[in-house]
């Protein structure tokens, strides 16, 4: 089955600077990647999310970029503030309605 | 927008009590599932449902029964608790892969649940 990695595991950033976390994925298959944040004590909230037919998605402060030959995707948080602190997974899917999901990342901004 | 709802929010069961977390979505997906959340495993996918009368397994699904009467509805049951359950719960739901679209996933706010 599919298997989602993601790097690191924390990531600390002052507020204003920009956040990037990575993840691999190993089903070339796969060709659905959504980002999720959940907030302490919440479900997840897809954020934004990518097909496999494009390589770069953006939706104001945030952007998906994705390597079909590599098998990595990435999201990127610009101009980061405090409410961006949250646990982002990103997952993988061939289509099937079942997502593989990544471990999660600690996102602190620091103010 | 009530969207995917689960009750409870919180339970203490006893080892070997027998539960069911409920989950119902208002949004006529097809598709439902059940995750657990465990400390640095991320989401596993305990259970699935393409539609009413539909179940299969995911990756974690001993010790869970799950059943699918009506589209709305995907209670999950702990048969005899083990305080290896003990885990945040989440129910998700979406509608059935079409093609290239339709395959957002929503998920509800967790159950926590404690077994001692």
């Amino acid at each position: 089955g599919e298997n989602v990695e993601q790097h690191p595991s924390t990531l600390s950033v002052q507020e204003g600077d920009s956040a990037v976390i990575k993840c691999t994925y190993s089903d070339s298959a796969s060709n659905y990647f959504p980002w999720y944040k959940q907030e302490l004590g919440k479900g997840p909230q897809l954020i934004i999310d990518i097909r496999s037919n494009v390589g770069e998605k953006k939706d104001q402060r945030i952007a998906v970029t994705l390597n079909k030959t590599a098998k990595h995707f990435s999201l990127h948080i610009t101009e980061t503030q405090p409410e961006d602190s949250a646990v982002y997974f990103c997952a993988a899917s061939d289509g099937n309605n079942r997502l593989a999901f990544g471990k999660g990342n600690q996102v602190v901004v620091i103010p | 927008n009530a969207g995917v709802t689960q009750t409870p929010k919180f339970q203490v069961l006893k080892t070997g009590q027998s539960m069911t977390l409920q989950c119902a979505q208002d949004m006529n997906h097809e598709y439902m599932s059940w995750y657990r959340q465990d400390p640095g495993m991320g989401l596993r996918l305990i259970h699935y449902s393409v539609g009413a009368g539909i179940t299969d397994q995911g990756e974690v699904p001993n010790g869970y029964n799950v059943s699918r009467s009506t589209t709305e509805d995907f209670p999950l049951r702990l048969l005899s608790a083990a305080p290896s359950q003990t885990s945040v719960y989440f129910c998700a739901s979406s509608y059935r892969y079409r093609g290239n679209s339709g395959n957002t996933i929503y998920f509800g706010e967790g159950s926590w649940l404690t077994v001692v």
